[in-house]
């Protein structure tokens, strides 16, 4: 069946690393890819999202590209801040309907 | 815009009692989820509809879950008795079908002593 499979965490970084999680996906068709962010006692918000292949997504100074070839759609930052402190959730959504399961989910923790 | 309403924020209450979540989506939105969401199992999706009607509920543990959606701007997740192992954060997310894009409610948390 369809899955995702993100980086384990806890992932700790100092502030201004660089940053990636990956993501990769098992899929019978061609979902749209999204990431998600939850802060402290909050919701998950999206983040960034991709429709087809070799799209990038971006947001917030965080990117994404979908590889078809690979199944992956990892996360990228090229200099993290403290505020990045969350966890962040990989997720395919199959356009042939509407349900959408999210990844374990990633917590990213920066230190100042 | 209001975003998904979710009540109440923070309920405690004694195993055996029966809790009523609340969910009111985004105006227009025509997918509703229920997730739980605890350390040890993460998030996990519980059920799901579509136009006001149950597509998915092979998420919902047991009998004891419930969930329904009388109208498009009302749902309710039911737990019947409550147990200890019902302790989570339950979020609601409203969607337009076929956008994948999911807003989350500020979620319930739940403690059942």
């Amino acid at each position: 069946g369809n899955s995702v499979t993100q980086m384990e965490g806890p992932v700790t970084l100092s502030e201004e690393a660089f940053l990636t999680i990956n993501c990769t996906y098992t899929a019978t068709g061609y979902p749209s890819l999204f990431w998600y962010v939850q802060y402290p006692g909050e919701g998950l918000q999206l983040l960034l999202k991709a429709t087809k292949a070799d799209d990038k997504g971006s947001n917030k100074g965080f990117e994404a590209t979908y590889r078809k070839e690979t199944t992956s759609f990892h996360l990228e930052k090229g200099s993290v801040q403290v505020s990045d402190s969350a966890v962040y959730f990989c997720a395919p959504a199959y356009s042939s309907a509407s349900k959408i399961i999210f990844g374990s989910g990633t917590r990213l923790s920066i230190r100042p | 815009d209001a975003g998904v309403i979710q009540s109440p924020r923070h309920e405690v209450t004694e195993m055996g009692q029966e809790v009523t979540l609340r969910c009111k989506p985004i105006s227009g939105h025509n997918s509703l989820f229920w997730y739980r969401q605890t350390m040890m199992r993460g998030l996990e999706l519980l059920i799901y509809f579509n136009n006001n009607v149950p597509i998915d509920d092979s998420g919902m543990p047991e009998d004891r879950f419930s969930a329904k959606m009388p109208n498009a701007s009302f749902s309710t997740l039911k737990i019947q008795p409550s147990e200890p192992r019902d302790s989570a954060v339950y979020f609601c997310a409203s969607s337009v079908d076929g956008t994948g894009e999911l807003f989350f409610g500020e979620g319930s948390r739940l403690t059942v002593l």
